[in-house]
This record gives structure tokens, sequence and C-alpha cells, in this order.
């Protein structure tokens, strides 16, 4: 079947750095999305990786090993804006996204 | 303007009624998308189009049915609604082309409460 995993809450400080892992099933597959999401509003895009490696955009960096089916999201130097909801996608065959619950992420000072 | 907009954003209603929620978009992409987002479950794919044309059932489409009128607007019916259908209701957008990510871009949402 297809499934994705993901922490339910993680907390973390400003400034300091924070890792939240995904993994996933899929029928095929065609690239990993993460989402930022905050309480009420729609989801935006943050990252895409298709390719094994690391991806870095700014303060915000994503891993994907596809042979462990394996993603991470790294957030870097942690502001209170960054208190939200963060989703991973995958995408198998087609292009519909299967999504994880998410990880609600709860930054304090 | 909003390149996804939805209507209406809010609406409460009673068990059932029909109900109709719609979406256009400016964005000029071919494949549209329902999901809805219940608290703790994520995401939940409804229905999804490729084109004009093209109807696809996702994760939940029981108890939902879709119109694709034009490229831009794709509408979520609730023929009989129940209380369980209680939930925020998103419609998203992607193009397509090969060698490109196709992220989906949403809509603001529609929070649809059935009594």
């Amino acid at each position: 079947g297809q499934n994705i995993d993901q922490p339910t809450e993680m907390t973390a400080t400003e400034g300091a750095i924070v890792q939240i892992n995904c993994t996933y099933q899929t029928s095929g597959f065609n690239g990993l999305f993460w989402y930022q999401q905050h309480a009420g509003e729609a989801p935006t895009f943050l990252s895409y990786n298709v390719l094994d490696g690391l991806e870095e955009k700014g303060r915000f960096s994503s891993f994907l090993s596809r042979s462990k089916g394996y993603s991470y999201l790294l957030l870097k130097e942690l502001q209170m804006k960054d208190s939200a909801s963060y989703l991973c996608a995958a995408r198998g065959e087609g292009t519909a996204l299967i999504f994880g619950k998410g990880t609600t992420l709860s930054v304090s000072s | 303007d909003a390149d996804v907009t939805q209507t209406p954003r809010n609406r409460i209603t009673k068990t059932g009624k029909r109900i109709m929620l719609e979406c256009s978009q400016t964005k000029g992409h071919d494949r549209m998308y329902w999901y809805r987002q219940d608290p703790g479950l994520g995401l939940q794919l409804i229905y999804y189009s490729f084109d004009v044309k093209d109807i696809n059932k996702g994760e939940i489409s029981d108890g939902y049915s879709v119109s694709r009128q034009a490229q831009a607007k794709f509408s979520l019916s609730l023929e009989s609604a129940i209380p369980n259908q209680t939930a925020l209701y998103f419609c998203a957008t992607s193009d397509w082309g090969a060698g490109r990510n196709n992220e989906q871009f949403f809509g603001p949402g529609t929070r649809l409460t059935v009594l």
C-alpha cells in the first residue's frame, strides 16, 4: 500500500536547528515534496526532491534517499514564524500526491 | 488577485442538504484537485482532474462528486451532506511538464460545517 509517516509534533527554540523526518511507501516514485501550513491557512510549497541528496534553499534544506524511502526537512536559525505544520508528500504513479498527516512544529523563545 | 480562489470560504449547512463548493484558477494549469483536511489526519485526496475531459477518484470519493466545467473551474458537490463531512476543503492546481517539479498550488480553503 501507499503510506507516509512523519512525527506528529516537535518543539524547538528560536535560533536552533530542527530536522523533521519522513518515510514513504508509494507505487512508483516521481518526487518528494515538503509544504508548510500555518493554522487555518493553505499549504505553501517549500521544497522538492526527485534525486538522492540535499537541496538547499535559504534556511530550509531537504534531503532524499530513494533506496531507503526517506526524506528530511532541515530548518536552521529557527524563528517564531516557523511555528507551523510541515507536510511531507510523495508523488507516486500519475501526478496525485499522497500526504502525510503533518508535523506540528512549535518554536519558543 | 489570488491565483486559486474558492467559494464560499465558510458554510454551515444541515444534514441532507446538497452543497456545492467552487474553485477557480487563473494560473492556466490543466490539473486540478480537491482535498479535505481533518484535524490530525492531514490532506486526503477526494477527486482530481488532469484536463476538462478527465475525472479521477481519489482516496475518499464516496459521498462526493465533481464537475470540471472548464480548464479554470472545478467544483465539488456533496449530494446529501452528513456531519462527518465537516472539514476544511482545499482546491489545488498544478502544471505538468517533464523535468519540472510541478508543485501544487492551493486555494485558501472552504470551512464546511454540517449540523
